[in-house]
């Protein structure tokens, strides 16, 4: 068990639909991440929470809107989304600022957009 | 712009042979280089980490070596087994910001 869970693990909405995505992390890691990995791509990263503060923001749609309340959790609120945003969405957590920057991972949302 | 690549196509090996994958970037500085690995429908496991200043690392089965000046690493996989068949991707860290390449696919054939 790699400390991160996610849910949920599979999600099928509608373009019309609002959704939450969650993630935990059980690891006392001050960093949280959100990527996208579609089949055949690297994994593109979107979001970064340093202590609760956004640090990065690669220049994503807002129909992706990030929320980190503490330390533990991070959620991707989705709304009005589009068929080519149907992906696996991993959420990992590190220990910034002194640390290696390793990556620990979730098992993903697998996002279907009809 | 950033870019990394990595063997696009998939390696096969026999069981017990050492398995080398390679990973090269260019226009970047990593502080430093990761190694993950990802088995279908689950997220990367960190495996190692190479800092720009060391030559190589060690991990039991693993060994990853880091050149700055070719700009590449070698992953390798000492007397490799079917159960190391999985997607196995670099990164370059620079910070929050972690560069991930597309991965390669190893089978290790019995």
């Amino acid at each position: 068990e790699t400390g991160v869970t996610q849910t949920p693990r599979h999600l099928v909405m509608g373009m019309t639909n609002k959704k939450s995505l969650k993630c935990e992390q059980h690891l006392g890691h001050n960093a949280m991440y959100w990527y996208k990995q579609s089949a055949k791509k690297p994994l593109e990263l979107m979001f970064v929470y340093s202590l609760e503060e956004r640090v990065e923001n690669n220049s994503v749609p807002s129909r992706f809107s990030p929320e980190c309340p503490n330390s533990s959790h991070l959620f991707l609120h989705l709304h009005t989304l589009q068929p080519e945003d149907s992906a696996l969405y991993l959420c990992a957590s590190s220990q910034a600022r002194g640390g290696s920057y390793e990556q620990y991972f979730g098992p993903g949302t697998r996002l279907t957009v009809t | 712009s950033q870019k990394i690549e990595q063997n696009s196509e998939a390696l096969n090996i026999q069981e017990g042979k050492t398995a080398t994958l390679t990973c090269n970037y260019t226009n970047y500085s990593p502080a430093y280089l990761q190694w993950y690995r990802q088995d279908p429908g689950r997220g990367p496991v960190f495996l190692l980490l190479i800092r720009e200043n060391e030559k190589e690392k060690r991990k039991e089965r693993l060994k990853v070596t880091f050149d700055t000046t070719l700009k590449q690493s070698l992953f390798h996989i000492t007397a490799s087994q079917p159960a190391d068949s999985a997607t196995y991707l670099c990164a370059l860290v620079g910070g929050f910001k972690t560069i991930f390449g597309a991965g390669t696919r190893l089978f290790v054939k019995a």
